[in-house]
């Protein structure tokens, strides 16, 4: 059984540089084909996906937040991570760290569903 | 990408059924068969309840089921109860590769 647990600060300065990392254990996050995801949720809002990266390095952002956002991997520690700078009051959020489904069609590659979710983290920023 | 469409809320009567709508574009939902359905309970992690707009992971009830038509994908719940009461959320598979998301649906069984 494939377990994501989040880790991290859970208070950090405005400007400063938010920083989590995601632990997975149950099987190697090299195997199958996943992608691993960042997708964080505001106290009483919505879901918002924040990117996305393959073990290969592969990343992919959110628009709105792909100046600011640096997803990375450490296959060895079966690890990957988010890096979040100049947060704001609006970055505070409950951060997921999810498994998506890659799959590879004719066309080209699609992320699928999540499959597998950590319990989330609260990151609050405060002066 | 926008957000996907859903209603803020839904409800319904023990024992009834439920449609909860998503509606998206031709980029997004109309454009591929990757709509999936979570289901969220206060202070938990969401959980996947419908893949590929109609497909049910193991485990989740076939009182859950999912179904697609044009730019509007569903989910209806049938037979509801109690524990069904929860925030859902839609989320497709977008053009340029991004995952655009639904605002969440509030549940609530009468």
């Amino acid at each position: 059984q494939v377990q994501l647990q989040e880790s991290g600060p859970g208070l950090v300065k405005p400007s400063q540089t938010l920083s989590l990392t995601c632990t997975v254990s149950g099987g190697s996050i090299s195997s199958g084909s996943y992608y691993w995801s960042w997708i964080r949720q505001p106290a009483g809002k919505g879901l918002q996906w924040i990117g996305r990266i393959y073990t290969s390095g592969s990343t992919n952002y959110n628009p709105s937040l792909k100046s600011r956002v640096t997803i990375s991997v450490d296959t060895s520690k079966n690890q990957f991570s988010l890096k979040l700078s100049s947060v704001t009051a609006a970055d505070t959020a409950v951060y997921y760290c999810a498994r998506g489904r890659q799959l590879i069609l004719w066309f080209g590659e699609i992320l699928g569903e999540f499959d597998y979710w950590g319990q989330g983290t609260l990151v609050t920023v405060s002066s | 990408q926008s957000a996907l469409t859903q209603p803020p809320s839904a409800s319904g009567s023990p024992g009834q059924s439920v449609t909860i709508s998503c509606t998206g574009t031709s980029s997004d939902v109309g454009g591929y068969n990757y709509v999936s359905w979570y289901q969220q309970h206060p202070g938990k992690a969401p959980k996947l309840m419908i893949y590929e707009v109609s497909k049910r992971p193991s485990g989740v009830p076939d009182r859950f089921s999912g179904s697609k038509s044009g730019n509007t994908a569903s989910l209806t719940v049938s037979g509801l109860q109690a524990e069904d009461e929860a925030d859902y959320y839609c989320i497709s598979y977008g053009d340029s590769n991004n995952l655009v998301f639904g605002g969440g649906t509030n549940l609530t069984v009468l």
